[in-house]
């Protein structure tokens, strides 16, 4: 079973407006963590923000925030105010804290911001 | 940060060739992953290690095999290159504490195409 779902492949937004990507994860761990990560058209992984599982209040970097929702296992990415470079892949991750778990990423969303 | 390498940043090669991807990193961290990516597609774990002479196998199956004879170094081998193994292929090590919270650090990767 996927443990990491992105439903959206591509989204567009113009400059200076928010925007929401969507994941959903499933997990039957009460201890886990959720990572965002941007991947440019360069290639490279840059890590952008973090949320615990026992995390009461939603993380935020900046102009990335994440809105956790437990009970519905989902982990928004909320990108505020669009900047052009802000356009790459995106992907959701989780991972379980049971024993060796390693990363588990999403199929990714694909943000395109238009001048 | 973590700094971690990846060379060569491409590869084009002929079928049959042996060919070996080169991944460091100067933090000292025990525990470090490569992962295969397809374009436009998730990141898949091929293989990683917790430590010298530890390396296991990842989720998706893969023809390549990798060493981990010192701290700072995990190379990937490819034996016989096929035209399947055209990739883009990511090296990651991550912190030593913070359970399910770890972070990866990833390298810039390698994209390998295979004629």
């Amino acid at each position: 079973a996927q443990k990491i779902t992105q439903t959206q492949p591509g989204m567009f937004v113009q400059e200076k407006e928010a925007v929401t990507l969507d994941c959903t994860y499933d997990t039957s761990d009460q201890s886990y963590g959720l990572f965002w990560y941007k991947q440019p058209s360069s290639g490279e992984m840059i890590f952008l923000i973090y949320q615990g599982s026992y995390d009461e209040q939603n993380a935020t970097e900046g102009r990335y925030s994440l809105n956790f929702q437990k009970a519905r296992k989902s982990a928004n990415l909320v990108i505020s105010a669009s900047q052009l470079g802000d356009s790459a892949m995106y992907f959701c991750a989780m991972r379980e804290n049971s024993g060796y778990s390693t990363l588990t990423f999403g199929k990714g969303t694909m943000l395109l911001v238009s001048p | 940060e973590a700094d971690i390498y990846q060379t060569p940043r491409y590869l084009v090669i002929g079928t049959g060739k042996k060919i070996t991807l080169e991944c460091s990193q100067t933090m000292g961290h025990d525990k470090m992953y490569w992962y295969q990516q397809d374009p436009g597609m998730e990141l898949h774990l091929i293989h990683y290690s917790y430590g010298v002479n530890s390396t296991e196998k990842g989720d998706l199956s893969s023809e390549s095999t990798v060493s981990r004879i010192r701290t700072e170094h995990f190379p990937l081998t490819l034996e016989s290159a096929r035209p399947s193994h055209t990739s883009q292929y990511l090296c990651a090590s991550s912190e030593p504490t913070g359970g399910a919270g770890k972070k990866l650090f990833f390298g810039s990767g390698t994209q390998l195409s295979v004629l």
